[in-house]
C-alpha cells in the first residue's frame, strides 16, 4: 500500500529565510510525487510534481522539491520565504506498481512565516 | 478558462438525512475524483469516475455513491448521514490520458456540517 508521512504538524520560519517542509513516502514501485498548497477555506492548488529525471523539481511560486530515492523523501523547499507562503501544505503519492490513479495524501504541514 | 466548480459551498444537514454535492470539471478534463477532508486531516480518496463509471473506490461505505454525466460533471451522494460525515468534500478533475503522471485540479470544496 502507498503512504505518505509529513512528520511536522507545523513549521515556523522568518520571512526571507529558507524553508523546508518534509515528506517521506512508501510505495511498492516507482513513486509519482506531488505537492499541493491549501489556503484557508479553499481547495488544493498544485505546486509541483516528480515523475522521473532530475531529482530537483521546480514548481510554482518559487518552490522546489528534492527527490531522494534512498531516503524515500520528497522535501519541499524555498530559498526565501514570504509571509504570503503561510498555508497548509500536502505531499501526495501515486505508486507506479499498483497503477492506482488515486492520490494518497499526507496529513499536512502548516507553514507559518513570520514578518 | 473555468476551473473546477462545486456546489453548494456550504450546507447543514441533520443525522439520517441525505445530501447531494455537485461538481463540474475543468474544461477539457474527463475524469472526476472525490475526496473527503476532515478537519485537521489530509484529503481521503472516496472514488473516481471516468466514462460515466466508477473506476476506483477508497475505503468508504456504500452510503457514499456517485454519478458522472455525459458532460463529465459529477455528483456525490451520501445517505443516512452520520455526525462523522461532517467534512470538506473536494472534487478534483484530471485528464485520463495523462495516466499516473497527471496532477489533479481541485475545486474549492463543499463544506458539509451534520448536526
Amino acid at each position: 500500500a502507498q503512504s505518505v508521512a509529513q512528520p511536522e504538524d507545523q513549521v515556523n520560519v522568518a520571512e526571507g529565510n529558507p524553508l523546508t517542509v518534509k515528506c517521506t513516502y512508501s510505495v511498492s514501485g516507482n513513486p509519482y510525487l506531488f505537492w499541493y498548497v491549501q489556503y484557508p477555506n479553499r481547495g488544493l492548488q498544485f505546486l509541483l510534481k516528480y515523475i522521473t529525471g532530475d531529482n530537483l523539481v521546480k514548481g510554482s511560486y518559487g518552490f522546489e522539491a528534492e527527490f531522494n530515492k534512498s531516503q524515500t523523501s520528497f522535501h519541499l523547499k524555498k530559498p526565501s520565504a514570504l509571509v504570503s507562503d503561510s498555508a497548509l501544505y500536502f505531499c501526495a503519492v501515486r505508486d507506479q506498481y499498483t497503477g492506482r490513479r488515486a492520490l494518497t495524501f499526507g496529513s499536512g504541514t502548516r507553514l507559518q512565516v513570520q514578518p | 478558462d473555468a476551473g473546477v466548480t462545486q456546489s453548494p459551498t456550504h450546507l447543514i444537514k441533520t443525522r439520517g438525512q441525505q445530501v447531494t454535492l455537485r461538481c463540474s470539471p475543468k474544461s477539457g478534463h474527463d475524469t472526476v475524483s472525490w475526496y473527503q477532508q476532515a478537519l485537521g486531516q489530509g484529503p481521503q480518496f472516496i472514488f473516481q469516475y471516468y466514462e460515466e463509471e466508477e473506476r476506483q473506490r477508497g475505503n468508504f461505505p456504500d452510503r457514499f455513491s456517485g454519478h458522472q454525466f455525459p458532460n463529465y460533471s459529477s455528483e456525490l451522494n451520501v445517505n443516512a448521514l452520520l455526525l462523522g460525515d461532517s467534512a470538506l468534500y473536494l472534487c478534483a478533475s484530471s485528464i485520463a490520458g495523462t495516466g499516473l503522471h497527471g496532477e489533479l485540479f481541485f475545486g474549492e470544496g463543499s463544506r458539509l456540517t451534520v448536526l
